[in-house]
């Protein structure tokens, strides 16, 4: 069945960049997305890619996507405190309106 | 401009007692869902719906009821809960049309079955 997996953790200095990875199963997911959770809240859409793009920027956000590999990442550069949460990767279904959300990689900046 | 309302947000039962988690939204989406998310263990779907009068099964559906009669709402019941139904239930709705930017997520209702 589908299927998506992250890490856990991931600890970065205040400054530099982070690099989340995510891998996935269903090789036939139309979108993938980066969703933010802060302490408390519910889930806020980040960014999406659609699946026949390599790269998608947006401000300090680079999302990679390689197919044949099923691996997509989330890098932030010039990471802030603000950015400690954790962050969801999240496959689409193809023919349904599923997303199958990965286990979440809490993020944690220090100064 | 709510978006996803859910009420209430803290919770807490006694084993047995039954209730009713609450979602509206005002975006007009087709499709609603309830999620559990328990530590280390990511999002569950409970059940959805993809419109008004049809709801379905997801991944972990015992011990949760759902309804659909209007669009905007898709409450949660708890039939009898048991301490194994503690946890954070969102509730997320999209849009069905193409292309599909993701889900709106409420803020969350925490629950403690005791």
């Amino acid at each position: 069945g589908e299927d998506v997996e992250q890490s856990l953790f991931l600890s970065v200095r205040e400054g530099d960049s982070s690099v989340i990875n995510c891998t996935y199963t269903d090789s036939s997911s139309t979108y993938l997305y980066w969703y933010k959770q802060e302490p408390g809240a519910g889930l806020q859409l980040l960014t999406y890619i659609f699946s026949n793009m390599d790269m998608k920027q947006d401000q300090r956000l680079t999302v990679l996507l390689n197919k044949k590999d099923k691996h997509l990442s989330l890098r932030i550069a010039d990471t802030q405190t603000g950015d400690s949460a954790i962050y969801f990767c999240a496959e689409s279904i193809k023919n349904t309106d599923k997303l199958i959300f990965g286990t979440g990689t809490r993020l944690q900046v220090f100064p | 401009n709510a978006g996803v309302t859910q009420t209430p947000k803290f919770q807490v039962l006694k084993t047995g007692q039954s209730m009713t988690l609450q979602c509206a939204q005002d975006m007009n989406h087709e499709y609603m869902s309830w999620y559990r998310q328990d530590p280390g263990m990511g999002l569950r779907l409970i059940h959805y719906s993809v419109g008004a009068g049809i709801t379905d099964q997801g991944e972990v559906p015992n011990g949760y009821n759902v309804s659909r009669s209007t669009t905007e709402d898709f409450p949660l019941r708890l039939l009898s809960a048991a301490p194994s139904q503690t946890s954070v239930y969102f509730c997320a709705s999209s849009t069905r049309t193409v292309p599909n930017y993701g889900y709106t997520f409420g803020s969350g209702t925490r629950l403690t079955v005791v």
